[in-house]
């Protein structure tokens, strides 16, 4: 399985400000996809990040809220923008490796309070 | 996106039962149906998968059995133990390679 690390692995933030979780993973990936689990509920994605393009975002999400950039094959990054408590959530970041197979693994999540 | 859905919601055994976890699905064009499990602050970690050319994988104590008729698959494990405790989540995908998630079953494993 492909490794894969995100930081940071938790944060703490004020109202109406912004972070941004980096995903990293040790080999090149096909896909990178970003997640987002709010506390004891199961996973919802948030956009599919593109190498060198516009990432794809699904229904509910939008760049403004959460700008995301895959400059080369191995990472990513995910920003909150201007957040609220109803951000707090865990953010991950998976990858689909097609020398594996369809597998999709996970990174280990960014827990983000916001306060 | 499409919903799977996941029952039920919550599960307890006694060591060495049989759990039995269920999904059901809505797309018929997915061909892809992996469970997940997740333990307390932990990634979801890829646990078992299956197509929908097979009836059934089994690895190791885990088993996945699918009805494509009834457009449904469930996991089993099989002698489970204390340290299978965790959230289980079933998923399913198609072309886009894009998971939608079920609800997801907590499921703790007694002494």
């Amino acid at each position: 399985s492909a490794v894969i690390s995100q930081k940071p692995s938790r944060d703490i933030c004020q109202r109406g400000t912004s972070l941004t979780i980096q995903c990293q993973v040790d080999s090149q990936v096909t896909m990178m996809f970003w997640y987002r689990q709010q506390p004891g509920q199961s996973l919802t994605l948030i956009a599919t990040a593109n190498q060198g393009s516009e990432a794809t975002y699904e229904s509910g999400f939008v760049i403004d809220k959460f700008p995301i950039s895959r400059p080369n094959l191995t990472f990513s990054t995910l920003t909150v923008s201007n957040m609220s408590p109803e951000d707090s959530s865990i953010y991950l970041c998976s990858v689909l490796a097609k020398r594996i197979g369809n597998e999709q693994f996970f990174g280990p999540g960014t827990r983000l309070t916001v306060l | 996106q499409q919903q799977v859905k996941q029952s039920p919601q919550s599960l307890i055994v006694q060591k060495g039962g049989i759990p039995i976890i269920n999904c059901a699905y809505e797309n018929t064009a997915f061909d892809y149906f992996p469970w997940y499990q997740q333990f307390p602050g932990k990634g979801p970690a890829l646990l078992i998968a299956i197509r929908p050319d097979v009836s059934e994988k089994k690895e190791g104590r885990f088993t996945i059995s699918f009805n494509k008729s009834a457009k449904q698959f469930s996991l089993h494990i099989m002698d489970s133990q204390p340290g299978d405790s965790a959230t289980y989540f079933c998923a399913n995908t198609g072309t886009a390679s894009k998971l939608t998630f079920g609800t997801g079953t907590r499921l703790q494993v007694t002494l």
